[in-house]
């Protein structure tokens, strides 16, 4: 069974441009989370998508957003972006969004350096 | 009150060893309480997890002791091993299937 892939693996953008990042999810799970790992700060949940719909979002602003795919695919754009928001970003997904107990499972992340 | 208190921040053992690493969170809606361990450059990977209706799971090497009284979860890493060295991070959730709340990670090295 084909685990999380994310793409790209790495992205170097500048100040004030907008980033796309993609994630394909397990097969057969129809949530998918989207974090972020800045330096020193662990992982801090952005978003989180479950049969199309956006679920809930974390303390970020409006930049950050996203969408999920009717394969379950998902894309978070960041738009307008600052330094701070180098960081890893790591998606995960699981079975079912709700009624189930939550292992998610992540993908190896993508590296969005702003420079 | 969605916070996970994670410590220590690093730690260092002996080859052998045990290591062990602590969690507490304060919401009491939390229901589902992992384990995840990340190598440099990778995902995190799910380790291990517990449910609150149990006190402690074993998995190998790895155990996970719950105290729902005192909201506090704690992973043992017994016959610790230099392929251990690696970011360990505990989190909370709930089986609604809203988003894992993360501590902020230990970072464990195990010198041979």
């Amino acid at each position: 069974e084909a685990g999380v892939t994310q793409s790209p693996t790495h992205l170097i953008k500048t100040r004030g441009q907008q980033a796309t990042l993609r994630c394909s999810p397990i097969s057969g799970h129809t949530s998918v989370y989207w974090y972020q790992q800045a330096l020193g700060l662990g992982l801090q949940f952005l978003l989180w998508y479950d049969e199309g719909e956006e679920r809930n979002r974390g303390n970020f602003p409006p930049r950050f957003s996203g969408r999920q795919f009717p394969n379950y695919s998902s894309e978070l754009n960041v738009n307008a972006l600052e330094l701070e928001d180098s960081a890893l970003y790591l998606c995960a997904s699981s079975r079912a969004g709700t009624g189930t107990y939550n292992e998610q499972f992540f993908g190896p992340g993508t590296r969005l350096t702003v420079l | 009150q969605q916070q996970v208190k994670q410590s220590p921040q690093s730690l260092i053992v002996q080859k052998g060893g045990i290591s062990i690493i602590n969690c507490a969170y304060e919401n009491t809606a939390f229901d589902y309480f992992p384990w995840y361990q990340q190598f440099p450059g990778k995902g995190p990977a799910l380790l291990i997890a517990i449910r609150p209706d149990v006190s402690e799971k074993k998995e190998g090497r790895f155990t996970i002791s719950f105290n729902k009284s005192a909201k506090q979860f704690s992973l043992h890493i017994m016959d610790s091993q230099p392929g251990d060295s690696a970011t360990y991070f505990c989190a909370a959730g709930n089986q609604a299937g809203t988003a894992l709340i993360f501590g902020k990670g230990t970072t464990l090295s195990v010198s041979s």
